[in-house]
């Protein structure tokens, strides 16, 4: 199936401070999901983006698809304590049932 | 109160024992997956299934073996073939585009 590329695979972030997480792919996608996991629990869905440069918000977190469909990137503004965890994107797989995921990017928070 | 249940939490066998965890789910979906999670790894299929009756292998389906009798159970068996059982194991149910996991079962093996 598909593989993605997340980087960075840890990120230290002072409170306040802004951050960006990534997810690469060398093939075009159809679309791609992101999920967080807190620390001790599982996988939440965040979002998914299916259209060509797409950008959706949620409150602080910003998710963008790239405008060739093989990246996407997550932006957390003004991190805050509650943003610890990791934070996974996912795309297709061989079919409609089957997500890859990428290996996370692992946050934790310095207040 | 809809969702997904993984018992137990934790769970602790000898090598060379087969041990199965369990999933429901009571959300009516069709589909659920089993994934394996290790430590600075994404989540890993170890198998699949589309509908009840049915289940596909992932890619990493080695060892493992799951049923699928009624549409709300997908229980997993993790048989002493299995190289590394130790390992955090995900329950998940696709519902829509997006899957939603279980709290899952740490299963430790020695």
């Amino acid at each position: 199936g598909q593989q993605v590329m997340q980087i960075p695979q840890y990120q230290h972030v002072q409170e306040g401070e802004d951050f960006t997480t990534y997810c690469n792919s060398s093939t075009t996608l159809s679309n791609i999901q992101w999920y967080k996991q807190r620390p001790g629990g599982h996988p939440v869905f965040l979002i998914q983006l299916v259209k060509s440069g797409e950008v959706k918000k949620q409150k602080r977190l910003t998710f963008q698809f790239g405008e060739a469909k093989k990246n996407s990137s997550l932006h957390i503004t003004a991190t805050q304590t509650t943003d610890v965890g990791t934070y996974f994107c996912a795309v297709p797989g061989s079919n409609d049932y089957k997500l890859s995921f990428g290996a996370g990017t692992t946050v934790t928070v310095r207040a | 109160d809809g969702g997904i249940t993984q018992s137990p939490k934790y769970l602790f066998r000898k090598e060379g024992q087969n041990v199965t965890l369990s999933c429901e789910q009571n959300l009516n979906h069709d589909a659920m997956y089993w994934y394996r999670q290790d430590p600075g790894q994404g989540l890993r299929l170890i198998y699949y299934s589309q509908i009840v009756n049915d289940f596909q292998k992932g890619d990493i389906a080695e060892g493992y073996s799951v049923s699928r009798e009624k549409k709300e159970s997908f229980p997993l068996t993790v048989t002493s073939a299995q190289k590394n059982p130790t390992a955090f194991y995900l329950c998940a149910s696709k519902g829509g585009d997006e899957q939603y996991f279980g709290p899952g079962t740490r299963l430790t093996v020695t």
